[in-house]
């Protein structure tokens, strides 16, 4: 089964708003990190949060991490039209080098 | 993309009949991976490779084998191929470094259908 779990399925804004997206786990983690995909693309990645940290920012984007809620949000702001993909975070937590996926959060942004 | 690529990068196929995809890598990285992607389902790893032989079995790896004869080149084999094997199939790479995390690198993906 899945470690991931993004919240929502689908999201729709108007460029220049926030979009949060929310991301819950079930086992304890080494750091949990976040890909976008645009539409018949590979997955790209975009940040990564160790287990020690709690929240970390990279240009329009910013990671919270609450392992006690076993739960991450990113946070895109002033939102843009090439923003529109979908966005998955992905759990480390073997030790090793699995990666366990979430079946992801599809945001549209509307020009 | 890291220099990463997939071949095919489309295939229809019959029901029964044996494919094999090819991930192809320039980046000397030491681990491998073959994911498929399903609507709804977000990727589910099939199998990965933490070096020349050296593999393993991931969430989803019934149906399929991989083989890894040198660093360069990861291929997944479906023996005899399924209508539930329809899906995209992801490559991906990773240094295995301490310090990359293991990011991982995506190739763009093969679309596969099973008829």
């Amino acid at each position: 089964s899945q470690q991931g779990e993004e919240d929502p399925q689908a999201l729709s804004i108007q460029e220049g708003e926030n979009a949060t997206m929310n991301c819950s786990y079930k086992t304890s983690i080494n750091n949990l990190q976040w890909y976008r995909q645009n539409s018949g693309r590979g997955l790209v990645h975009l940040i990564l949060i160790r287990s020690n940290e709690r929240e970390k920012h990279s240009g329009r984007l910013r990671v919270t991490l609450d392992t006690s809620k076993k739960s991450s949000s990113l946070l895109i702001t002033a939102s843009r039209a090439a923003d529109t993909a979908s966005y998955f975070c992905a759990t480390d937590n073997t030790g090793g080098f699995k990666t366990i996926f979430g079946a992801g959060t599809r945001l549209f942004v509307k020009a | 993309d890291a220099g990463i690529t997939q071949s095919p990068r489309h295939k229809v196929t019959e029901t029964g009949t044996p494919v094999t995809l090819r991930c192809h890598q320039t980046e000397n990285h030491r681990y491998m991976y073959w994911y498929r992607q399903d609507p709804g389902h977000g990727l589910r790893l099939i199998h990965y490779s933490y070096g020349v032989k050296d593999t393993d079995k991931g969430e989803v790896s019934d149906g399929y084998s991989v083989s890894r004869s040198k660093t360069e080149d990861f291929l997944l084999t479906l023996e005899s191929a399924t209508s539930s094997q329809t899906s995209v199939y992801f490559c991906a790479i990773s240094s295995g470094l301490a310090g990359d995390n293991n990011e991982q690198f995506f190739g763009p993906g093969t679309r596969l259908t099973v008829l």
